[in-house]
């Protein structure tokens, strides 16, 4: 069974730093494209970032609205998906979800998701 | 902001029919990039419901169906349920944006 657990939300300040991460288990992670999509509250869905696997070459994207301040990795050897992000604006606050991803583009699985708070 | 336009809400009376339409552009859908759905049940995580345009997963009931025809798709529910209550996202990739987008989302509700 595939799981995917994001951990690292919180209260942050304006300007502050965070690091989300996500433990993966039940299927071959190093083999797989994965995800980072949020949804602020009482709002809808918006695609964060994505990284591809080594094997089809690892190339990160970022959405417009977080490129230079967050960075998406990941660590094969861990089976974890990070997040990092700096410079956070109080636009950031939302729960932040850890997805798999098919080279088609459907985001077949979804964790639990972590909540990340940017407020003074 | 989105740029696959839903609209905010539908509503119909168990064992009805209702769609739910999905607008893009030449850039997304009309570019030829499949459409996916997803049900969003309150307070849980999305779920896949549709991919590839009109694909179910296994374990999502045949009243789910979807199709993408020019820069527009759309997901009906037949037979709809008291379960179905829930919030619905289309989402495709955008060449432009080089990225994934999501619609704006579609409440159903079940009267």
């Amino acid at each position: 069974e595939v799981q995917l657990v994001e951990s690292g939300g919180g209260l942050v300040k304006p300007g502050g730093s965070l690091r989300l991460s996500c433990a993966a288990s039940g299927f071959t992670f190093s083999n797989t494209w994965m995800n980072w999509v949020r949804q602020a509250p009482g709002k809808g869905l918006e695609w964060v970032g994505r990284i591809k696997s080594k094997l089809d070459g690892g190339t990160r994207d970022h959405a417009a609205p977080v490129k230079g301040r967050f960075t998406i990795s990941r660590d094969d050897s861990k089976d974890t998906l990070y997040l990092q992000m700096n410079s956070l604006k109080t636009g950031d606050t939302a729960v932040y979800y850890c997805t798999t991803v098919r080279p088609s583009g459907v985001i077949d699985s979804w964790g639990q998701g972590t909540l990340v708070t940017v407020s003074s | 902001q989105s740029v696959l336009t839903q609209p905010p809400s539908v509503s119909g009376a168990p064992g009805q029919r209702v769609t739910i339409s999905c607008t893009g552009s030449s850039s997304n859908i009309g570019a030829g990039y499949d459409v996916h759905w997803y049900q969003q049940l309150p307070g849980t995580a999305p779920k896949p419901l549709i991919y590839g345009n009109s694909n179910r997963p296994s374990g999502v009931p045949d009243r789910f169906s979807g199709s993408k025809s020019g820069t527009s798709a759309s997901l009906a529910i037949t037979g709809l349920q008291a379960e179905d209550e829930a919030d619905y996202y289309c989402q495709s990739y955008d060449s432009s944006l080089s990225g994934y987008v999501f619609g704006t989302g579609t409440k159903v509700t079940v009267l």
